[in-house]
């Protein structure tokens, strides 16, 4: 079955420092890696995707991720926070050749970014 | 703005009754899911239409159904409601059924069931 772990509740981090948000999925085969956004009563917003190709994936609001297989994870990173950053993130699977494309996603993580 | 809209924004209503939410997609988009996002379960898939037919089922209730109509627009109805149905649900749309596409989610509607 897939599965996706964020394994952290919430990031604390301070305005201009680096963030990663972690990421780990189970899926058997090739995966389609997703990272979206949801701000405060908002819904969610798609930031970035990982389908082949270049493990470094560039997205929205100067976001990226990293896919690594052998750690079957997609860590979300951007190099300076900002405080308007600060929402919850959800990370999500799909599998590629599954019978559906519905979005396994994970709990999510809260970012804190304080100024 | 992602192109979906959905309606209402916030519905309050009692147990036992029935409520249908209403989700266009984006323009030029066939395929429509519906999610739930509750506090105890997250967000799950509910299903999936494409082009006017049913495509996936996920962890739908049977006092839950959904349809696609010819215009493309989609909607919720949620029947003999119960406190535990209170949720953000979400409809989200794409191209068609390509595996490789991204979903994009409407802001969502409020269920408050009292």
């Amino acid at each position: 079955a897939q599965s996706v772990a964020q394994p952290e509740d919430q990031v604390n981090v301070a305005e201009g420092n680096p963030l990663t948000v972690k990421c780990t999925y189970s899926v058997s085969g090739n995966p389609y890696l997703f990272w979206y956004v949801q701000y405060p009563n908002r819904g969610l917003q798609f930031l970035l995707k990982y389908i082949t190709g270049d493990n470094l994936v560039k997205g929205s609001y100067g976001f990226e991720a990293e896919f690594n297989k052998s750690q079957t994870s997609f860590h979300l990173k951007k190099p300076s926070a900002l405080v308007s950053d600060s929402a919850l993130y959800f990370c999500a699977v799909r599998k590629n050749g599954g019978a559906t494309n519905k979005l396994i996603f994970g709990t999510g993580t809260l970012l804190a970014v304080q100024p | 703005d992602s192109g979906v809209t959905q309606t209402p924004k916030h519905l309050i209503t009692a147990t036992g009754q029935r409520v249908t939410l209403r989700c266009s997609p984006r323009s030029g988009d066939l395929s429509v899911y519906w999610y739930q996002q509750s506090l105890d379960q997250g967000l799950q898939f509910l299903i999936q239409y494409y082009n006017g037919e049913e495509r996936a089922k996920g962890n739908i209730l049977e006092r839950f159904s959904a349809q696609q109509f010819p215009d493309l627009h989609s909607e919720l109805n949620l029947s003999s409601l119960e406190l535990g149905d209170s949720a953000l649900y979400f409809c989200a749309s794409s191209v068609s059924l390509g595996q490789q596409e991204t979903q994009y989610f409407g802001p969502g509607t409020r269920l408050l069931v009292l």
